[in-house]
């Protein structure tokens, strides 16, 4: 058990529409990271977030965006779904400087 | 660039040892290993910084070679519980770790 926790577990969407996914970071945790991983893939570095800021961003467009909260928990927003965007996200927990991150259960998010 | 790593899927007897290996085209500062069943997340096993070290704990070892950008994970004595899909996540600066990770190694063990 990591500490580390995230909600809904399974989300059903359809095209077009809006999800937001939530995170909490482990106690002690500064930073928080969210990566997708598509079925038989490795994660994808989606953004990372310290101090309520965006700390980095990977290849993934504008629709995808986020929040970090002054408890350091963190919500994923993903507008105008698409086909593709079906796949399990998972945040990653961390202290900012020590470099190991500590990965919640996912939320496994299928889009019809 | 996404690490490559290899091989892509090895089934091994329970007792027997296994290397899996992971390569960037990047210089790297830190290499991070990590195992994932099956509809979990992925679980934490080890991080090797710049500078060659190996680390290890129980029958999990690694090492980094930071000359070659090539990092390495070595399970001896492989038991059941080590099934899993093997990932080695890079990164590239101190302290502020964005992960790129391979495509992983599928490892089964069976008795």
């Amino acid at each position: 058990e990591t500490g580390v926790t995230q909600s809904p577990t399974h989300l059903i969407k359809t095209r077009g529409q809006q999800v937001t996914l939530r995170c909490s970071s482990q106690s002690g945790h500064n930073t928080v990271s969210w990566y997708q991983q598509a079925l038989g893939q490795g994660p994808q570095f989606i953004f990372q977030y310290y101090r309520e800021e965006e700390n980095g961003r990977g290849n993934f467009p504008p629709r995808f965006s986020g929040l970090q909260f002054p408890n350091y928990s963190s919500e994923l927003n993903v507008n105008a779904l698409e086909l593709d965007d079906s796949a399990l996200y998972l945040c990653a927990s961390s202290l900012l400087g020590t470099g190991t991150q500590y990965f919640g259960p996912g939320t496994r998010l299928t889009v019809l | 660039q996404q690490p490559v790593q290899s091989p892509q899927a090895v089934i091994l007897r329970e007792g027997e040892d296994a290397v899996i290996n992971c390569s960037s085209s990047k210089a790297l500062y830190s290499v991070h290993w990590y195992r994932q069943k099956h509809g979990e997340a992925p679980v934490f096993l080890m991080i090797l910084l710049k500078g060659g070290e190996q680390k290890g704990h129980d029958k999990i070892s690694a090492s980094f070679n930071e000359k070659k950008q090539q990092s390495s994970l070595y399970l001896t004595a492989s038991q059941l519980s080590y099934s899993g899909t093997y990932f080695c996540g890079t990164g590239v600066n101190f302290g502020n770790e964005k992960l790129t990770f391979g495509t992983g190694t599928r490892l089964t063990i069976i008795p």
